[in-house]
């Protein structure tokens, strides 16, 4: 496998369910992102973490929960979703700069496109 | 408030000829813009770069031009080609933070 890997790449769930998103990244970097993309609107960033810290956390509802367990690993954990939770969600790497920094370029996953019934 | 705006959503342009994609933003602190791609069904991939210290970057058909007065930058690819048909996204970040994306335009080259 090379660079982000993301699965499911479809999920369709109910309003009770409890799902995990997984992703993988194969290109030694040590910062990891989830966004979501809804229709016709900008990638809304979610959550940040950088050396295996969550370093940002856009106001998230706490139906979604991320975890990082390692620096190549990122999982996205669902529950009672709602049906404006609908959305295609990506996931990017990036490396982390020696200032502790964001490096500029992401590499984004293919992503997975989530249905909340 | 979006801090970086892509004001057309979509651009159809015919084979051969120049597409032009906009983008502004309003952060002044911002020193690095980045263009993606995206067709359907797979993640943004990196295009083209360009930093706050210059004024145009060019890779092959794809150059992107950054006006810092007007908060304005541009990305033009020529010539067009059926495969460049994609939504673009403009993105913009100030040193050692975040991506901050616009919105996306759809480009339909036409053959």
């Amino acid at each position: 496998e090379t660079g982000v890997t993301q699965t499911p790449r479809h999920l369709v769930m109910g309003m009770t369910n409890k799902k995990s998103l997984k992703c993988e990244q194969h290109l030694g970097h040590n910062a990891m992102y989830w966004y979501k993309q809804s229709a016709k609107k900008p990638l809304e960033l979610m959550f940040v973490y950088s050396l295996e810290e969550r370093v940002e956390n856009n106001s998230v509802p706490s139906r979604f929960s991320p975890e990082c367990p390692n620096s190549s690993h990122l999982f996205l954990h669902l529950h009672t979703l709602q049906p404006e939770d609908s959305a295609l969600y990506l996931c990017a790497s990036s490396q982390v700069l020696a200032s502790g920094g964001l490096g500029n370029e992401q590499f984004f996953g293919p992503g997975t496109r989530l249905t909340v019934l | 408030d979006q801090q970086v705006k892509q004001n057309s959503p979509s651009l159809s342009v015919q084979e051969g000829r120049i597409s032009i994609l906009n983008c502004d933003y309003t952060n002044s602190m911002f020193d690095y813009f980045l263009w993606y791609k995206k067709y359907p069904a797979e993640g943004p991939t990196f295009l083209i770069s360009i930093s706050s210290i210059k004024d145009k970057n060019e890779d092959g058909r794809f150059t992107v031009f950054l006006n810092k007065s007007a908060k304005h930058l541009s990305l033009h690819i020529v010539p067009s080609q059926p495969g460049d048909s994609a939504v673009y996204f403009c993105a913009a970040r100030e040193y050692g933070n975040k991506l901050v994306f616009g919105a996306g335009t759809i480009l339909r080259v036409k053959s």
